[in-house]
């Protein structure tokens, strides 16, 4: 079974860029058989999904996020990653990496605990 | 931001069914896009708990039944048990702006 584990700074200051990165084990990321997702939920409010990755390193973007996403993949380390620039206090939130069935399914099979990321001033 | 509205809570009794309701439009269930229904106890990770509307991943007890119609999606957990107060979210895809991939407000399950 594929697991997932979020890491980097809990706490980053405004203007500066977010980066975390999942760790997945139980399964090579380079099989195919996902895309490779972040989702994110501000304290008291409900799930965003922030982007996808292939394999390849193809990506695709929430349209409201767009302008300051970046995933990346590292097959080597098994690990793919997240950077959104420009952070505000309105990006605090707990940030989720999950494994996403694409095609026809669309859904999220595998997630990580979360790591809470605070913007502060 | 949520496109998908379900009740803030929903309350039963040990043995009890209940249903999360989960309230879409033409942009996502609708226009015929599968809804999938996610188990969140805080500090865990979330769990996959019914993919394509009525499907259960292996290791979820039948107890946990999912139906679509029209605009709208339903869970139902039925025998109610301590170990499923938890929150729920619905999702699907939605093919405006706003989208691809929604989730609903979520729903806190208590069970009394």
């Amino acid at each position: 079974q594929v697991q997932l584990q979020e890491s980097g700074p809990g706490l980053v200051k405004a203007s500066q860029t977010l980066s975390l990165t999942c760790t997945v084990s139980g399964g090579s990321i380079s099989t195919g058989d996902y895309y490779w997702s972040w989702i994110r939920q501000p304290a008291g409010k409900g799930l965003e999904w922030i982007g996808r990755i292939y394999t390849s390193g193809a990506t695709k973007y929430n349209p409201s996020l767009k302008s300051r996403v970046t995933l990346s993949v590292d097959t080597s380390k098994n690990q793919f990653s997240l950077k959104l620039s420009s952070v505000t206090a309105a990006d605090t939130a707990v940030y989720y990496c999950a494994s996403f069935q694409g095609g026809t399914r669309n859904f999220f099979d595998y997630w990580g605990r979360g790591t809470l990321v605070t913007v502060s001033s | 931001q949520s496109v998908l509205t379900q009740p803030p809570s929903v309350s039963g009794a040990p043995g009890q069914r209940i249903t999360i309701s989960c309230s879409g439009s033409n942009s996502n269930i609708g226009a015929g896009s599968d809804v999938h229904w996610y188990q969140h106890l805080p500090g865990t990770a979330p769990k996959l708990l019914i993919y394509g509307n009525n499907n259960r991943p292996s290791g979820v007890p039948d107890r946990f039944s999912g139906s679509k119609s029209d605009t709208s999606a339903s869970l139902a957990i039925t025998g109610l048990q301590a170990e499923d107060e938890a929150d729920y979210y619905c999702q699907s895809y939605d093919n405006t702006l706003t989208g691809p991939y929604v989730f609903g407000t979520g729903t806190k399950v208590t069970v009394l």
